[in-house]
């Protein structure tokens, strides 16, 4: 089955610690994006993908970096520079995010990804 | 400034009875896409319904339909003969032509009683 796996679907992080959260899309899908959930809050953007080896910052970029080597690849780190990670990250694909038909394509999401602090 | 506005925090509704989900925008493009979510306390974002704004018709899919009012800048969720099932949190959400990703609102948690 196609789809976006998320894992893990639980990450502890320690003081200091950079920690990765892997995203992987077998959706031949050209765009990915991160999204942090804090609770009872919508959705807000960390950073998105539209091709490999290109992303861009979304609206709470800081103290986060990713990278889009391979089209089924985008992992999330989150660094030490975060002071307060503790929230759920759902990583998202589309078709495109660009073009003339982009404003249609609806987001495909995974299950998600809790991070808490220790 | 705030592009996607969900007043209500909390919703409750009787199984069976209809519920209408609010949602306001906002943006100075013409063209533009209105989306809803469902995400239930199993974290997965679930897609319901989609609306461009150059469509004609509410979109209707299923038990959900979607009350455009383009000069009020409104995208209401319906939903009809609500189920136990439908208890979740309910997302808002646009794309517009300055932004490449979905804009999210604050999301409207729905409880069907029985």
């Amino acid at each position: 089955d196609g789809g976006i796996t998320q894992s893990p679907k639980y990450l502890f992080r320690k003081e200091g610690q950079n920690v990765t959260l892997s995203c992987e899309q077998n959706l031949n899908h050209d765009a990915m994006y991160w999204y942090r959930q804090d609770p009872g809050q919508g959705l807000r953007l960390i950073y998105y993908s539209q091709i490999v080896n290109d992303f861009q910052k979304g609206d709470i970029a800081e103290g986060y970096s990713v990278s889009r080597e391979k089209k089924e690849s985008f992992p999330l780190t989150v660094t030490s520079a975060q002071k307060n990670p503790t929230a759920f990250y759902l990583c998202a694909s589309s078709i495109s995010s660009s073009g003339q038909g982009a404003r249609r394509e609806k987001l495909f999401f995974g299950s998600g990804t809790q991070l808490s602090v220790l | 400034a705030q592009k996607i506005t969900q007043t209500q925090p909390g919703m409750f509704v009787q199984e069976k009875e209809a519920v209408t989900l609010d949602c306001t925008y906002d943006t100075s493009d013409q063209s533009y896409g209105l989306f809803w979510y469902k995400q239930p306390s199993s974290g997965e974002m679930i897609f319901l319904i989609y609306q461009g704004s150059y469509d004609e018709q509410n979109a209707t899919e299923g038990r959900y339909s979607l009350n455009f009012q383009k000069a009020r800048k409104s995208a209401n969720l319906v939903i009809s003969a609500s189920q136990l099932g439908d208890s979740a949190m309910y997302f808002c959400a646009m794309r517009d032509t300055g932004r490449r990703a979905l804009t999210f609102g604050s999301g409207t948690r729905l409880q069907v009683q029985p």
